[in-house]
């Protein structure tokens, strides 16, 4: 149990549609991440936001876009939705400032695009 | 820029055998290593990492791994391995000024009865 939980588990969207995933961090954490992980590979970091800002963003298209609210949840959307991405998405949150800081993930939310 | 190779897709063991998985970094920065379990149809569960300090590092669920610079390696071993430990490893990297972590693509572990 890492305290992060994300929502919902699974969904299933038609291409061409939009999705917003939701998370909420570890108790104290400032630092949210989202990732992306297609059957069969590793995580691929999509962005991360600390402090409301987006702090760093990975090889993704700007219809993937985020949040992140005062008390730290955040919220991933996508838009305009692609076959390729279904996949696992995980949410991880940390403590910046903190050398050498653990990233905690949840679950993850399972997104079908059909 | 950091990045990850896990050596070996898939690696399958006996029950009571030694466990080897096999990970090399490459940094421009000294790495802050993580290694991380995933079971099916979860997320990723921290086992172990490595920030400064004694390199031979302890993890849960009796894994450990040890830094080799000089070899810019992360393999992580269990002695002895038990039917509960199958399942996908990832090893991780993250450099201190780096917000993101990258990660391998992963092992899958068997363990044979």
């Amino acid at each position: 149990e890492t305290g992060v939980t994300q929502s919902p588990t699974h969904l299933i969207k038609t291409r061409g549609q939009q999705v917003t995933l939701r998370c909420s961090s570890q108790s104290g954490h400032n630092t949210v991440s989202w990732y992306q992980q297609a059957l069969g590979q590793g995580p691929q970091f999509i962005f991360q936001y600390y402090r409301e800002e987006e702090n760093g963003r990975g090889n993704f298209p700007p219809r993937f876009s985020g949040l992140q609210f005062p008390n730290y949840s955040s919220e991933l959307n996508v838009n305009a939705l692609e076959l390729d991405d279904s996949a696992l998405y995980l949410c991880a949150s940390s403590l910046e400032g903190t050398s050498g800081n653990t990233i905690y993930f949840g679950e993850g939310s399972w997104l079908t695009v059909v | 820029a950091q990045s990850v190779t896990q050596l070996g897709s898939h690696v399958s063991v006996s029950e009571g055998a030694l466990v080897l998985l096999r990970c090399n970094y490459s940094s421009s920065v000294p790495p802050y290593l993580f290694w991380y379990v995933q079971y099916p149809n979860q997320g990723l569960q921290l086992l172990l990492k490595y920030t400064t300090g004694a390199t031979l590092v302890k993890g849960i669920n009796g894994f450990e791994a040890e830094f080799k610079k000089s070899e810019t390696s992360f393999h992580l071993t269990k002695p002895s391995a038990h039917m509960s430990d199958a399942a996908e490893y990832f090893c991780a990297v993250r450099g201190d000024n780096n917000n993101d972590m990258r990660f391998g693509a992963g092992t899958r572990l068997t363990v044979k009865p």
